[in-house]
């Protein structure tokens, strides 16, 4: 099946800091990608879309500004999350359905489990 | 909008029984359903994905089964082992957009 990686896998940061989170699709092209964010023992809930070559489109309640997202390649997706602060400690995962095909059956990476200290 | 509930919530069985996972959404707009494995700490792995003009899915001791007409889904497992311990996810795939909507999960122990 198709891969997608994300790195880095685990990050720990210092309050007010930003972290970049990337997501890769190593065997597909995918115009399309989704941002998942978890918290402990709850289900994922989407955060925005990554568009390659256009902006993203955030759910509500996700604060764009705060959760910086660049779609710059069919296979590259990158998550910045800009003055982190604990409460955006989480797992934050990607998912992309490949360009072509029409199942749109979900390839998730692996997460990032961010730390925010 | 679009809710996905998943029943029950946690799930703890002797190994060997056969049980069932429920899944229930409220949007019957077109759509794919997808299972999802989930084990502490890590990321999801794919089970069965049903697409709209299915009507359920197999692979080896899992079975996955859509009805549409009442906006539910289950998934069926055989013969339970201890390796099945997880959590178990249903996510609501819109053939539109691609955006999946995840329920709570069902968490299960399978104990020796």
């Amino acid at each position: 099946g198709a891969v997608v990686s994300q790195h880095p896998s685990r990050v720990i940061c210092k309050s007010g800091t930003s972290v970049k989170i990337e997501c890769r699709s190593l065997d597909f092209q995918a115009t399309t990608m989704f941002w998942y964010r978890q918290f402990p023992k709850q289900s994922l809930m989407l955060m925005a879309t990554s568009n390659e070559g256009s902006k993203a489109t955030y759910e509500q309640g996700v604060e764009k500004d705060k959760f910086l997202i660049n779609h710059a390649s069919l296979t590259l997706s990158t998550l910045t999350v800009t003055s982190a602060h604990p409460e955006d400690s989480s797992f934050y995962i990607c998912s992309a359905p490949p360009t072509s095909g029409s199942s749109y059956e979900q390839y998730f990476g692996p997460g990032t489990r961010l730390t925010v200290t | 909008k679009q809710e996905v509930t998943q029943i029950p919530a946690a799930l703890s069985v002797p190994e060997g029984e056969n049980l069932v996972l429920n899944c229930s959404f409220t949007d019957s707009a077109i759509y794919n359903l997808q299972w999802f494995r989930q084990d502490p700490g890590k990321g999801l792995t794919s089970l069965l994905l049903i697409q709209s003009s299915q009507r359920e899915q197999t692979s080896g001791r899992l079975n996955a089964s859509l009805d549409k007409s009442s906006g539910r889904s289950t998934l069926y497992i055989a013969a339970s082992q201890p390796g099945d311990s997880a959590t178990y996810l249903c996510a609501w795939i819109s053939s539109n957009t691609g955006k999946l909507i995840f329920g709570q999960g069902t968490t299960l122990q399978v104990k020796p």
